[in-house]
């Protein structure tokens, strides 16, 4: 079975440029986890969606951020205009129905603003 | 502010010695608790979740929890060399409306290194 699946995996962009990375969860899941890792704030959830609902954004950091689910397979998180303070890894990942299911991260995309 | 602290590191221990990793919580209401491994330039991985208190083993692997203390705890036994990576604690928010374990606040991570 494919995992979650990132994409771009990595990507440098220059500050003030549009990003956008994509996933694809698991086939048959129906939550969604956006996570960021940095050296300084380590691994914090972005916005989770739950059929396809953004139910939690709260740790969206600013407007700059945008993240949409428009249908079971497929998310993207935005940022525009991209500085280098969000210079990170963005984790996808995604769990099946039910309580008591774990979640299963993507690779990661690793973004770099410079 | 949910919080939750792992110690320090990093921890070096000897091949086939027992591995410590602590972690705390600020939660009460939290209910259950994960205990993640990460490879360097990887995606976490899950190791083991525990929800009542007590202990838990899986084969190498064991997690303690004791709510009152709001301590958890996971001991690696016959510590290999490929265990060495980060070991990450998350707590799962108890008002995150059942829609499944993932909307988790992480501890920093602890870097564990076992030597030959």
């Amino acid at each position: 079975d494919a995992g979650v699946i990132q994409s771009p995996r990595h990507e440098v962009t220059e500050m003030g440029q549009e990003v956008t990375l994509r996933c694809k969860p698991i086939s048959g899941h129906n939550s969604l986890f956006w996570y960021r890792q940095t050296m300084m704030r380590g691994l914090e959830l972005l916005i989770y969606f739950n059929n396809n609902v953004p139910i939690d954004d709260s740790g969206m950091p600013e407007d700059r951020f945008s993240a949409k689910m428009p249908n079971a397979s497929f998310s993207t998180l935005k940022i525009q205009p991209s500085e280098p303070r969000d210079s990170a890894v963005y984790f996808c990942a995604s769990s099946p129905p039910g309580i008591g299911n774990t979640i299963y991260f993507g690779e990661g995309s690793w973004l770099t603003v410079v | 502010q949910k919080e939750v602290e792992q110690n320090s590191g990093p921890l070096s221990v000897p091949e086939g010695a027992i591995a410590s990793l602590n972690c705390t919580y600020s939660d009460r209401g939290s209910q259950s608790f994960f205990w993640y491994r990460q490879y360097s330039g990887k995606s976490p991985e899950l190791i083991m979740f525990i929800y009542s208190n007590g202990d838990k083993e899986d084969g190498r692997f064991t997690a303690q929890l004791n709510k009152a203390s709001q301590y958890v705890s996971l001991l690696i036994r016959d510590s290999q060399p490929s265990d060495s990576a980060t070991y990450l604690c998350a707590v799962n928010d108890p008002n995150a409306g059942g829609t499944s374990y993932g909307k988790l606040t992480f501890g920093q991570g602890t870097i564990l290194t076992v030597h030959p």
